[in-house]
């Protein structure tokens, strides 16, 4: 999957819990995303991030907080987890400098299945 | 609210079939993408479609866009068992190229 590995794969947690995923990229790529997955609803972006210590929201970043610290990691936090975080996480990433303007496609990881209980 | 929706959700068809899906967006876009999923992994990238652009292929697929309906279609031609998957098309914002909105999805069954 391109170079991106996500961990852990698999989260069971209990409400309340804090959370943090990792999003770990071997391209140099300089856009990162988070997105979450749910039935009906298509992916849907959280957040993402231009560049090292750069972040902005997306769509639905309620309750979740992002860190990049360095190039290569992203880092998805959840505070204080609650059920209607369950989902499957999936980071991606776009930017090789080398595509036309507009032209960006993203590569994804294999994705982080949460469960809130 | 989403961007783009696909139609149909479902789709089963038989191997050496077509299989045809189509992409309703809202707003404005500077380009198109079609990614396909495949059970328990990643999206993948298919293929992009800029605004100016009218249709694109790349091997047995085919994109059309239609900027004044809002609209796109993926065509698959001679599908294969392999083909099935979940297939999404994800737009950009004119001036938010950033934030790529996707669509729920088209499942596709390729029936051997």
């Amino acid at each position: 999957d391109a170079g991106i590995t996500q961990s852990p794969r698999h989260k069971v947690t209990e409400t309340g819990t804090p959370v943090t995923l990792r999003c770990h990229q071997t391209e140099n790529h300089r856009y990162m995303y988070w997105y979450r997955q749910d039935p009906g609803h298509g992916l849907r972006l959280i957040h993402y991030s231009y560049g090292v210590k750069d972040t902005d929201k997306g769509e639905v970043s309620d309750g979740y907080s992002v860190s990049r610290s360095k190039t290569e990691d992203f880092l998805l936090t959840l505070e204080s987890a609650t059920s209607s975080q369950t989902s499957v996480y999936f980071c991606a990433i776009s930017g090789t400098g080398r595509e036309e303007p507009g032209g960006e496609k993203l590569f994804f990881g294999s994705g982080t299945q949460l469960s809130v209980l | 609210s989403q961007q783009g929706e696909e139609d149909p959700q479902a789709l089963s068809i038989q191997e050496g079939e077509n299989a045809t899906m189509n992409c309703s967006y809202k707003t404005s876009i500077n380009n198109l993408q079609w990614y396909r999923q495949n059970s328990g992994r990643g999206l993948v990238h298919l293929i992009l479609i800029r605004s100016n652009e009218r249709e694109k292929h790349s091997g047995r697929l085919r994109v059309t866009l239609d900027t004044s309906k809002k609209s796109s279609s993926l065509l698959i031609t001679a599908s294969r068992a392999a083909d099935t998957a979940s297939y999404f098309c994800a737009t950009d914002r004119a001036g938010s190229a950033r934030q790529l909105t996707f669509g729920s999805g088209t499942q596709l069954t390729v029936l051997p």
